[in-house]
């Protein structure tokens, strides 16, 4: 598993309330990944870090900010939560050249009611 | 977008019978990896191919790439009932970021 932990694992809200997911891991990967999983989507990329305090957009950033002020850490924020938010969220590390394999944590199902 | 695209959506075969699965993209690639996941469970990395690799083998998987067809396939051999799951393939493009495809559900009958 590349010791990649998710937190939490469920969660349940309402419209409108902010929501944190944490990623973290143990082997002081650079990259960091976030990405959502929807029926008949497959899996796209929301943002992902390069670095401590270094972050760029994926292909479905709106409505989500990201923060990682430790190389462990990769928060994503959802700031007012939708129901269109309801998904399955994946994190992801990258290891280093010349491996450069992605591996993911065990996501996070989150529901927005 | 997804660049992407994985042919069968789904495939039903015997248990013991080889399954083929293939993969599109459209632009070049860093390379192609491909993943299994189980039905309500995580990802788990199969194998990865670099873009100036042709095949490459790991256990029962076997993977080609055809960079000038742009197009990747996944064999697995001799398929078992746990081999039954959904399979993505993904590619990573010079910016170190992936985009799946919608994969392939594959269903092993006993």
């Amino acid at each position: 598993d590349a010791g990649i932990t998710q937190s939490p694992r469920h969660k349940v809200t309402e419209t409108g309330t902010p929501v944190t997911l944490r990623c973290h891991q143990t082997e002081n990967h650079r990259y960091m990944y976030w990405y959502r999983q929807d029926p008949g989507h497959g899996l796209r990329l929301i943002h992902y870090s390069y670095g401590v305090k270094d972050t760029d957009k994926g292909e479905v950033s709106d409505g989500y900010s990201v923060s990682r002020s430790k190389t462990e850490d990769f928060l994503l924020t959802l700031e007012s939560a939708t129901s269109s938010q309801t998904s399955v969220y994946f994190c992801a590390i990258r290891t280093s050249f010349p491996f450069n394999e992605q591996f993911f944590g065990p996501g996070t199902r989150l529901t927005v009611l | 977008s997804q660049q992407g695209e994985e042919d069968p959506q789904a495939l039903s075969i015997q248990e013991g019978e080889n399954a083929t699965m293939n993969c599109s993209y459209k632009t070049s690639i860093n390379n192609l990896q491909w993943y299994r996941q189980n039905s309500g469970r995580g990802l788990v990395h199969l194998i990865l191919i670099r873009s100036n690799e042709r095949e490459k083998h790991s256990g029962r998987l076997r993977v080609t790439l055809d960079t000038s067809k742009k197009s990747s396939s996944l064999l697995i051999t001799a398929s078992r009932a746990a081999d039954t799951a959904s399979y993505f393939c993904a590619t990573e493009t010079q910016a170190q970021k992936l985009v799946f495809g919608q994969g392939t559900r594959l269903t092993i009958n006993p």
